[in-house]
């Protein structure tokens, strides 16, 4: 059955820092991976995708995502976080079928 | 940026009530599904559904549940007799094409429902 696993339940780091979230996933074959961000009230918003192709993907607001097969593994990284990045990431795995499956989230706090 | 939107953003509903929550995908869109979120808990898929029928649907998705797309634009998720536990947020998404495609799913930003 897919699975999604964020290890991280918070991580807080400082305004300008460099900002690592972990992903990893079971998935019988290739996944479709997804990371989406919620900030507080709102819904969620589709930071990137990876379906095929170049393992590394470029997101919106200057995230991207390493697919890594060896490791199931599609760790989201942002050179120099904001404080506008502070909302609740989740990693998600698709493919054989129409739903998506979430993980349980990992809240990203930012100092200033 | 088309999105795909939600009414209303919070409904309060006693305990054995009926509620209707209502969803406008994006116009272009084939693919509906309704997933929810309930408080600090993983968002977890309902349904989808695709040319007027449901395609796919979790086990939280029981005879209570029901969906429709009444016209050309809305998608409603109807909940027939409300019980405590279905206190949620509920998200409701599209997609140009179903989950075997490379289509992502959009979502909107959610329904806050409240049962007392």
């Amino acid at each position: 059955a897919q699975s999604v696993t964020q290890p991280d339940i918070h991580i807080t780091v400082s305004e300008g820092a460099s900002l690592e979230l972990r992903c990893n996933y079971s998935y019988g074959a290739t996944p479709y991976l997804f990371w989406y961000v919620q900030s507080p009230g709102q819904g969620l918003q589709l930071l990137l995708k990876y379906f095929s192709g170049d393992t590394l993907v470029q997101g919106i607001k200057g995230f991207e995502a390493e697919f890594k097969r060896s490791q199931s593994s599609f760790n989201l990284r942002k050179p120099s976080v904001h404080w506008s990045d502070a909302a609740e990431y989740f990693c998600a795995v698709g493919g054989g079928d129409d739903k998506i499956i979430f993980g349980k989230g990992t809240r990203l706090h930012i100092l200033p | 940026e088309p999105e795909v939107t939600q009414t209303p953003s919070h409904q309060v509903t006693q305990m054995g009530q009926e509620v209707i929550l209502r969803c406008v995908p994006i116009s272009n869109h084939l693919y509906f599904y309704w997933y929810r979120q309930i408080l600090g808990q993983k968002v977890e898929f309902l349904v989808s559904f695709y040319n007027n029928e449901i395609s796919e649907k979790s086990e939280i998705f029981d005879d209570q549940f029901s969906v429709e797309r009444p016209d050309g634009s809305n998608f409603t998720l109807k909940i027939r007799s409300t019980k405590l536990e279905d206190s949620a947020m509920y998200f409701c998404a599209s997609s140009e094409m179903g989950g075997r495609s490379n289509q992502p799913q959009h979502f909107g930003d959610g329904t806050r429902l409240s049962i007392l």
